[in-house]
């Protein structure tokens, strides 16, 4: 039973425009919630996070919505860049830190 | 420099062979995960340990062991028992117990096991 689906495995974006990464969770407890960028044969590395009390978070490209009544939240870069091509897991943790994550989607942008 | 450090990076294995991983930080974090990735899914909990002496099981425990004798180390530890081990190993670390801070995890560079 995944508590954490990301239902799209792929994305593709054009350079300059927005990407949209989606994330659902089932377990209500969830209250703090983490993105991470990964490359090949890399550890993740973590991006952006947000916690219940809050419906949205940005650090500089990077936003992270939450919505806690549909249990969804999304990541949104803009403007997109070529470097910004990785696999983006997110991950929900709440109680003990213990953080489960999503399948992953990844994320290629092109010029 | 602070930081999470994995070792091997690559690792084979023979079949009925057990097989330990290290995972060492200097970051001074309570809390310690091993995670599984295998290619199209995500990462899999497999151990986590919030304090020294102390882990409790993940998703995915089964054929795996863990040890916490000290604070900055987290062995996992693939046995004989597990049917499929081939995968990629992460491990991680992060400040908080008892459910009182929010933090994110510091990963590790993996290690990937082969058996053959």
């Amino acid at each position: 039973d995944q508590q954490v689906k990301q239902n799209s495995p792929s994305l593709s974006v054009q350079e300059g425009r927005i990407s949209i990464l989606n994330c659902d969770y089932t377990n209500s407890m969830f209250d703090y919630f983490l993105w991470y960028k990964k490359y090949p044969a890399e550890g993740p590395t973590f991006l952006i996070s947000i916690s219940s009390i809050k419906d949205k978070n940005e650090d500089g490209r990077f936003t992270v919505f939450l919505n806690k009544s549909a249990k969804h939240l999304s990541l949104h870069i803009v403007p997109s860049q070529p470097g910004d091509s990785a696999v983006y897991f997110c991950a929900c943790g709440g109680g003990y830190n213990k953080l489960i994550f999503g399948a992953g989607t990844r994320l290629a942008v092109h010029p | 420099d602070g930081g999470i450090t994995q070792s091997p990076k690559y690792l084979f294995r023979k079949e009925g062979q057990n097989v330990t991983l290290s995972c060492e930080q200097n970051l001074n974090h309570d809390a310690m995960y091993w995670y599984r990735q295998d290619p199209g899914q995500g990462l899999r909990l497999i151990y986590y340990s919030q304090i020294v002496n102390d882990f409790q099981k993940g998703d995915i425990a089964e054929g795996y062991s863990v040890s916490r004798e000290k604070k900055e180390s987290f062995p996992l530890t693939v046995t004989s028992a597990q049917k499929n081990p081939t995968a990629f190993y992460l491990c991680a670390s992060s400040i908080g117990t008892g459910g009182q801070t929010r933090t994110e995890a510091f990963f590790g560079q993996g290690t990937r096991l082969t058996v053959v």
